[in-house]
């Protein structure tokens, strides 16, 4: 069983729709959790970054973090296609400097 | 633009070669990490080094080396290539633990 569990889509929604993605883990050490974003042959970049438990907004992009569940979600509000790219979790538990990423959510938002 | 520079952007070799990948970070950015990417595996971290000096080692090949030089660009070397070797291999650095920013990657193909 991997460390970081990824659906790995593909999601498709229509433009303006609310989008849910989602990341489950095993390790219980990890302190630190992200988001990036990788669209269509480029690296990724960093949307959101969140310690321990709590809502981390920013304009569009919501991240969750449930710890006790193990559990982290990016929503994306009023989606649009410029939004349609691989989405990646990541998280470490701050003393490694290693980043486990989940495999990544590829979504398609449609006009 | 992340302000990593990677190149090649693309790499075509035969099995039993050797490659070099070479990473400029971002300017004033000490550590640089080496990611596997391949579509099976999602993102594995290779290797860190920080300021010239290894700073952690993932899961990283006994044929795959690495050094980062005095002006702190890296290069990845991958020797004894398999066609199991053939991924995008993907540069970051970074100032603050988890803000990684990542290059364009270079795609390496093993024929």
């Amino acid at each position: 069983q991997k460390e970081v569990e990824q659906d790995p889509g593909p999601l498709s929604v229509p433009e303006g729709a609310i989008v849910s993605l989602n990341c489950t883990y095993s390790n219980s050490a990890f302190q630190y959790f992200m988001w990036y974003r990788q669209y269509s042959r480029k690296g990724p970049e960093l949307l959101m970054y969140t310690y321990s438990s709590g809502n981390k907004e920013d304009g569009r992009f919501t991240a969750q973090v449930d710890k006790s569940s193990k559990y982290i979600s990016l929503f994306i509000r009023d989606s649009q296609p410029s939004d349609s790219a691989t989405y990646l979790c990541a998280m470490s538990d701050g003393t490694a400097s290693k980043l486990t990423f989940g495999t990544g959510t590829r979504l398609q938002v449609t006009l | 633009d992340s302000g990593v520079t990677q190149t090649p952007k693309h790499l075509i070799t035969a099995t039993g070669q050797r490659v070099t990948l070479r990473c400029s970070p971002r300017s004033g950015d000490l550590s640089v990490y080496w990611y596997q990417q391949s579509l099976d595996q999602g993102l594995q971290f290779l290797i860190q080094y920080y300021n010239g000096e290894e700073r952690a080692k993932g899961n990283i090949l006994e044929r795959f080396s690495a050094q980062q030089f005095p002006d702190l660009h890296s290069e990845l070397n991958l020797s004894s290539l398999e066609l199991g070797d053939s991924a995008l291999y993907f540069c970051a650095s970074s100032v603050v633990h988890g803000e990684l920013f990542f290059g364009e990657g270079s795609r390496l193909t093993v024929l």
